[in-house]
């Protein structure tokens, strides 16, 4: 069964400092890579999707990379603003249209 | 823009009612799922749907059922609600895996509703 896992659970940076989430998958065969921004007591937002073929996705300050064979993506926030703050959520899908999500990275960007 | 509704935000009911959550997309995607997220437990999927008529369990189907009669709308129904089901529940919806193999500009993000937080008493 597919885990997925999301080092650390929470983590506080000043505004300005770039942000680093880190996700980590066991099964390598996935069909695509999903990241989302969660707010309290909200639905998720898709920022990122990354097919099994490709190696980064960029969307704005968001960056995205994807190592499938080592079981690796990371997310990085360039220049993080207060509005940055929220929980971010990894997740993989395998070919049955499946995800499976990591417990997320509590962010908290501090003015 | 992709709309997923999701019919309550907030719902109180008794141990023992029959409760329906219903979920509606307007992008003719063919895959509807409903979530369930626990603090600590994380996300966790119930059921899914990838046609009308047609549902796959989940990890924790136990005490739930679905209904898909129309391709927009996915309904969860809690046959006899119980205090472990007080939870957040979080619909979404996508296109089929094979659509989007077929057109690879298309992806098969998933959707997701504003969610409901269901308390049951």
């Amino acid at each position: 069964k597919q885990e997925v896992t999301q080092i650390p659970a929470a983590l506080s940076v000043p505004e300005g400092e770039n942000l680093v989430l880190n996700c980590s998958f066991t099964d390598s065969a996935i069909y695509n890579l999903q990241w989302f921004r969660q707010d309290p007591g909200k639905g998720l937002t898709s920022l990122l999707l990354i097919q099994s073929s490709q190696r980064e996705q960029t969307s704005g300050r968001l960056n995205a990379s994807l190592d499938k064979s080592s079981g690796r993506s990371t997310l990085y926030i360039a220049a993080s603003q207060p509005g940055d703050s929220a929980t971010y959520l990894c997740a993989v899908m395998d070919g049955n249209n499946r995800l499976a999500f990591g417990k997320g990275n509590q962010v908290v960007v501090i003015p | 823009d992709v709309k997923v509704t999701q019919s309550s935000r907030y719902l109180v009911k008794r141990t023992g009612e029959k409760v329906f959550l219903e979920c509606v997309q307007d992008m003719d995607h063919e895959n509807m799922f409903w979530y369930r997220q626990d603090p600590g437990l994380g996300l966790r999927l119930i059921y899914f749907s990838y046609d009308v008529k047609m549902k796959e369990k989940g990890d924790i189907p136990e005490g739930y059922s679905v209904s898909r009669e129309k391709k927009e709308r996915f309904s969860l129904i809690l046959e006899s609600a119980s205090t472990n089901q007080t939870s957040m529940y979080l619909c979404a919806s996508s296109l089929w895996f094979g659509i989007s193999a077929r057109h690879p500009g298309a992806k098969n993000i998933q959707y997701f509703g504003a969610g409901t937080r269901l308390s049951v008493l």
